[in-house]
């Protein structure tokens, strides 16, 4: 079983709707959770972060850890076709030699 | 803006071959890491280093080295390249610790093509 586990979709949604994207984890000791956002043909850019629990939110986009069941959200309110991208989540343990874990990654599509 | 710079963006390489990707960033950043991207597996870590000279194993180091001789570069070394290294292959740096050493920037990738 993989640490994080992550929908592939690839989800397909009309612009203006409101995309939840989530992903699961089995390791406790994760304190650290971000989403990635990545272009076709690009490298992966940070979107948001949160560090242990609670909800976070820059703009149109907001992002859930729900610790005791191990699962966090992005959401993603009024959908654009600029948002069409693959999303990925990554976490990690607190200190220094602690790597980030990455999640598949989802593929999204907004459509016109 | 962390510019990431890979040298690369697409390879082709015959197995066997030695085959070296370099990265460069220009934002004095003390981390770089190496990963492979492959569908249906993500990112997954070659090899990272926190500064010159160092290097630490990823969770995939076999059939991989990299070097450090200087802060803005980080080199991917691939010694005798086989067919399962075809791969897209990210740089990233960060700055410091804590957050700022989980928030990763991402150069434009490489992909390689081992045949």
């Amino acid at each position: 079983q993989k640490e994080v586990e992550q929908d592939p979709g690839p989800l397909s949604v009309p612009e203006g709707a409101i995309v939840s994207l989530n992903c699961t984890y089995s390791n406790s000791a994760f304190q650290y959770f971000m989403w990635y956002r990545q272009y076709s043909r690009k490298g992966p850019e940070l979107l948001m972060y949160t560090y242990s629990s609670g909800n976070k939110e820059d703009g149109r986009f907001t992002a859930q850890v729900d610790k005791s069941s191990k699962y966090i959200s992005l959401f993603i309110r009024d959908s654009q076709p600029s948002d069409s991208a693959t999303y990925l989540c990554a976490m990690s343990a607190t200190g220094t030699a602690s790597k980030l874990t990455f999640g598949t990654g989802t593929r999204l599509q907004v459509t016109l | 803006d962390v510019k990431v710079t890979q040298s690369s963006r697409y390879l082709v390489k015959r197995t066997g071959e030695k085959v070296f990707l370099e990265c460069v960033q220009d934002m004095d950043h003390e981390n770089m890491f190496w990963y492979r991207q492959d569908p249906g597996l993500g990112l997954r870590l070659i090899y990272f280093s926190y500064d010159v000279k160092m290097k630490e194993k990823g969770d995939i180091p076999e059939g991989y080295s990299v070097s450090r001789e200087k802060k803005e570069r980080f080199s991917l070394i691939l010694e005798s390249a086989s067919t399962n290294q075809t791969s897209m292959y990210l740089c990233a740096s960060s700055l410091g610790r804590g957050i700022s050493l989980r928030e990763l920037f991402f150069g434009e990738g490489s992909r390689l093509t081992v045949l």
